[in-house]
């Protein structure tokens, strides 16, 4: 079945460390995203990548980081700098090329204690 | 700075029963993508219905309708015949013709009660 996976599903942190949040999609869709989402704030957009090896800044990128090494892979480091890491994490990931329709994957709770 | 607002804060409608959300949005572009995505409690966001900008037809799919009226930036979602597993958060969404980005309204979140 094609996709988008996240795991893990819940994740606990303590704070002050780095956790990295996987994605995977096999939709062989170029472009990827990732967004937080916080009661009453809807979705911000974190980083993205319409190409491997090439990312960009989205609205509240600080305190997080990004690599695209493969296609099908987008990784999310919420480091340490991170002032309010705790929240609900979605990847996404489209065709690209200005199609814009984005497919989501289940999500990832991250609580930091 | 393109913006969507949904003012809707919560709605609730008795199942059977039809249900209309509101989304406007600001934007100086002419050609774009509008969407609805239902977030229900699974929090696995999930495609409604999308709208080209340069259709001037309302798009519907099945018990979904769209009523887009570009020229006041308007954008709602009806619902008809309510059923309870339309119990969920919508977003509306919106994507400039000349990037892959979309931007996301607050949401909405919607009982339907039997």
């Amino acid at each position: 079945d094609g996709g988008i996976t996240q795991s893990p599903k819940y994740l606990f942190r303590k704070e002050g460390q780095n956790v990295t949040l996987s994605c995977e999609q096999n939709l062989n869709h170029d472009a990827m995203y990732w967004y937080r989402q916080d009661p009453g704030q809807g979705l911000r957009l974190i980083y993205y990548s319409q190409i491997v090896n090439d990312f960009q800044k989205g609205d509240i990128a600080e305190g997080y980081s990004v690599s695209r090494e493969k296609k099908e892979s987008f990784p999310l480091t919420v480091t340490s700098a991170q002032k309010n890491p705790t929240a609900f994490y979605l990847c996404a990931s489209s065709i690209g090329y200005s199609v814009n329709e984005q497919f989501f994957g289940p999500g990832t709770r991250l609580t930091v204690l | 700075a393109q913006t969507v607002t949904q003012s809707q804060p919560e709605m609730s409608v008795q199942e059977a029963e039809t249900v209309t959300l509101s989304c406007t949005y600001d934007t100086s572009e002419n050609n774009y993508y509008l969407f609805w995505y239902k977030q229900p409690p699974s929090r696995q966001m999930i495609l409604v219905i999308r709208q080209e900008a340069y259709k001037q037809q309302n798009a519907t799919e099945n018990r979904f309708s769209v009523n887009f009226q570009k020229a006041a930036k308007s954008f709602s979602l009806k619902i008809s015949d309510s059923q309870l597993g339309d119990t969920a958060m919508y977003f509306c969404a919106f994507g400039p013709d000349n990037t892959d980005k979309l931007i996301f309204g607050t949401g909405t979140r919607l009982q339907v009660f039997p």
